[in-house]
């Protein structure tokens, strides 16, 4: 019954290599977000889609896609992963704004890039 | 800059003890400020969200207060339990034109039985 659910939950491989980490949220929520959590635990979003529209996109090298095929799933591709690519990376989501509303986040996909 | 500052680091207490854990930030506007309970290996789960009208809110065994003020929020646990060992995550919402949701680093907090 997980209510934002990613996978897979752990992710290792080389560098160049091109991978996607899936994301789905069953609390019919029209805002999804992918979060960067890196090793000092900062949170720092990436992205975010309201009802499959793109309304964020901080600055994230462009290796990085997502993707949206409707408001309850959204992926993220990420093309010639390098070594600082590493990281947890967590989807969330919301209904409305995620600032005014709180985040609910998935358990997080642990990416090692060797 | 907008900044979000969480003292301690790291917090060891007894079970059954009482604890406090600070944040102040630096950032403005302000719309709203959330803590988040992260325990390991999984994601952050929301525990209160509080506006600049509101000093003070409960979870449970969980009392955040603000004061808008001094750009100060604190995170009281009562009669800790193990499960309560996890990462506390302090959050502020900017409000203004472009939001944006600034995010502490986090104290550590560690039950021991």
């Amino acid at each position: 019954d997980t209510a934002v659910s990613q996978t897979p939950k752990y992710l290792v491989t080389q560098m160049g290599n091109d991978k996607s980490i899936k994301c789905e949220q069953n609390l019919g929520h029209d805002t999804m977000y992918w979060y960067k959590q890196d090793s000092k635990k900062f949170l720092k979003i990436m992205f975010s889609y309201n009802n499959k529209e793109l309304i964020i996109n901080e600055t994230v090298p462009n290796r990085f896609s997502p993707k949206s095929p409707d408001k309850a799933h959204l992926n993220l591709h990420i093309n010639s992963l390098e070594l600082g690519d590493s990281a947890v990376y967590f989807c969330a989501s919301s209904q409305g704004s995620q600032f005014n509303s709180p985040l609910h986040f998935g358990n997080g996909t642990r990416l090692t890039v060797t | 800059k907008n900044q979000v500052e969480q003292s301690p680091q790291s917090l060891i207490i007894l079970e059954g003890k009482n604890c406090t854990l600070q944040c102040n930030y630096t950032v403005s506007p302000f719309s709203n400020l959330r803590w988040y309970k992260q325990d390991t290996g999984r994601g952050p789960v929301s525990l209160t969200i509080m506006t600049f009208s509101e000093n003070t809110k409960s979870n449970g065994r969980y009392t955040a207060t603000l004061d808008a003020d001094t750009k100060q929020s604190s995170l009281h646990i009562t009669a800790s339990q193990l499960s309560d060992s996890a990462s506390y995550i302090c959050v502020v919402s900017t409000s203004g034109g472009y939001n944006k949701l600034i995010f502490g680093a986090g104290t550590r907090l560690a039950v021991h039985p």
